[in-house]
């Protein structure tokens, strides 16, 4: 079946700048992520979905990213006056469910957006 | 979450086991021990995880020391393909929306060489 997908691979952008991340996580998994990967180095929490709401967005580096899930599937994260250390690969991964069994957790990640802020 | 210690990089010849260890010395008792692995501009995907039980599965197995501190992932016949980077991550997981998030390290870089 279809994976988790994110759109676009790449955005290229300049500084100041709005972008927008989008991932369409895995038909019906209730848990959706998003990590943010710096080069040479593991991904970094940013954010989870349960549902439509925010459980944790604690990893959110400050107030210019924003993440919304408004019908509980796709996700967009959204960084505004983008700056040239936002620039990473964002990566999105969906859970059957965050609660229960150790498998239920297992996450599935998406490719990947490459975020080039110049 | 508990915190894990892995070597940078290893080497492996095609073929031959691939033993990739992990410290894991603070785990707690409802901590799990999970392994993913990241293939070059992909994203982490998951190998197995595993309680205090020996684990396999089609891709690995995993071995858990019997006071819980270490565990080595071990795919049995390396090919190239398995060229990656492994991560150990340790991970309670919560019968409530808090804290399953993964905290991934650096991992371990595994080149399979021919």
């Amino acid at each position: 079946g279809a994976g988790v997908s994110q759109t676009p691979s790449n955005k290229v952008t300049e500084k100041g700048k709005y972008v927008e991340l989008r991932c369409d996580p895995i038909s019906g998994h209730t848990a959706l992520y998003w990590y943010r990967q710096s080069l040479g180095q593991g991904p970094e929490f940013l954010i989870y979905f349960q549902g439509t709401g925010a459980a944790d967005d604690s990893g959110l580096p400050n107030d210019r990213f924003f993440a919304v899930r408004p019908e509980g599937s796709v996700s967009t994260l959204k960084i505004q006056r983008t700056e040239r250390g936002d620039s990473a690969v964002y990566l999105c991964a969906s859970s059957l469910r965050s609660s229960g069994g150790a498998r239920a957790n297992e996450q599935f990640f998406g490719p990947g957006t490459r975020l080039t802020v110049l | 979450d508990a915190k894990t210690t892995q070597p940078t990089s290893m080497d492996c010849a095609e073929g031959r086991a691939a033993n990739l260890p992990c410290n894991h010395s603070t785990i707690s008792g409802n901590e799990y021990v999970y392994w993913y692995r990241q293939i070059h501009s992909q994203g982490p995907q998951y190998i197995i995880h595993g309680l205090k039980n020996n684990e396999t599965n089609e891709m690995a197995s995993l071995i858990i020391t019997e006071d819980r501190k270490s565990s080595t992932l071990i795919l049995p016949h390396a090919t190239l393909r398995d060229t990656a980077v492994y991560y150990c991550i340790v991970r309670g997981v919560m019968n409530n929306n808090a804290g399953n998030m993964l905290t991934f390290g650096g991992g371990t870089r595994l080149m399979v060489k021919p």
